[in-house]
C-alpha cells in the first residue's frame, strides 16, 4: 500500500527556509494531490496546502508569501519550502495524500479525504 | 477562510457510553466536503469519514456523521478503549481549514 515519508533538517535557524521533502512509496505520485500539513507543539492541525502531479498548487492564505511546493514524478517526492521562519512554524510537518473532490454527474461533487499520513517530522526554529 | 470550532477541547465519557462531538462552521459548507480524522498521541492522523458521512475502510461503524450547513455531529455509538483520542474536523472549500479538535478521555 501507499507509504509517504517525510525528511528534512530538524532543526532550522530564525530567518532561514525551511526544506522537506516527502517521498512516496507503493504508489505512483501521478494521481491525486499531496499535501502538507503541520501541528505546533499541543496545537491542532494546519493546512499548509497541497500540490497535484501537474504542479498546480493551492496554499493556505495565511502562509501562501512564504511557501513553495514542487513536485518531481521522477523520484516519486514532492517538497515543501517555507521562507523566513520563526519559532512559531516549530511544528510536527507531516505529508499526506488528499484525494481531492470526485465530481458526481449532478454538479454535486465528495470530499474523499486525505488517506495517507506520513509518520510526521519535527521541525525546530531556533538559533 | 471558514473556521470551523469544535468544542468543548476536552470531553470525558465511561467505556460504551455515546459521544458526540460538535464542529460548527462560520459560514455554510457543503456537507459532503467534510472529513473527519482521529490522532492518537505521538501518531498521525487518519481519516475516520469523508464526504460528510462515509467511513474509510476498516473504521468501525460505531462511527457516525449528522449535521448539515454549520453544524455537524460526530457520534461514536459505543466507545471502546481505542477511542479515547483526538478528533478534528475538516472542510475541503477554497482554502481546507481543520477543527481546533476535540479530545475524548476516559471518566
Amino acid at each position: 500500500q501507499v507509504q509517504l515519508q517525510e525528511s528534512g533538517p530538524g532543526l532550522v535557524k530564525p530567518s532561514e527556509t525551511l526544506s522537506l521533502t516527502c517521498t512516496v512509496s507503493g504508489g505512483s505520485i501521478r494521481t491525486y494531490y499531496w499535501s502538507w500539513i503541520r501541528q505546533s507543539p499541543g496545537k491542532g492541525l494546519e493546512w499548509i496546502g497541497f500540490i497535484y502531479f501537474s504542479g498546480n498548487t493551492n496554499y493556505n492564505p495565511s502562509l501562501k508569501s512564504r511557501v513553495t511546493m514542487t513536485i518531481d514524478t521522477s523520484k516519486n517526492q514532492f517538497s515543501l519550502k517555507l521562507t523566513s521562519v520563526t519559532a512559531a512554524d516549530t511544528a510536527v510537518y507531516y505529508c499526506a495524500r488528499d484525494l481531492g473532490l470526485v465530481w458526481l454527474g449532478d454538479s454535486q461533487a465528495i470530499y474523499y479525504g486525505m488517506d495517507v499520513w506520513g509518520q510526521g517530522t519535527t521541525v525546530t526554529v531556533s538559533s | 477562510e471558514i473556521v470551523l470550532t469544535q468544542s468543548p477541547g476536552t470531553l470525558s465519557f465511561s467505556l460504551g457510553e455515546r459521544a458526540t462531538l460538535s464542529c460548527r462552521a462560520s459560514q455554510t459548507v457543503t456537507n459532503t466536503y467534510l472529513a473527519w480524522y482521529q490522532q492518537k498521541p505521538g501518531q498521525a492522523p487518519r481519516l475516520l469519514i469523508y464526504g460528510a458521512s462515509s467511513r474509510a475502510p476498516g473504521i468501525p461503524d460505531r462511527f457516525s456523521v449528522s449535521g448539515s450547513g454549520r453544524d455537524f455531529t460526530l457520534t461514536i455509538s459505543r466507545l471502546q478503549p481505542e477511542d479515547f483520542a483526538v478528533y478534528y474536523c475538516q472542510q475541503y472549500g477554497t482554502s481546507p481549514t481543520f477543527g481546533g479538535g476535540t479530545k475524548v478521555q476516559i471518566k
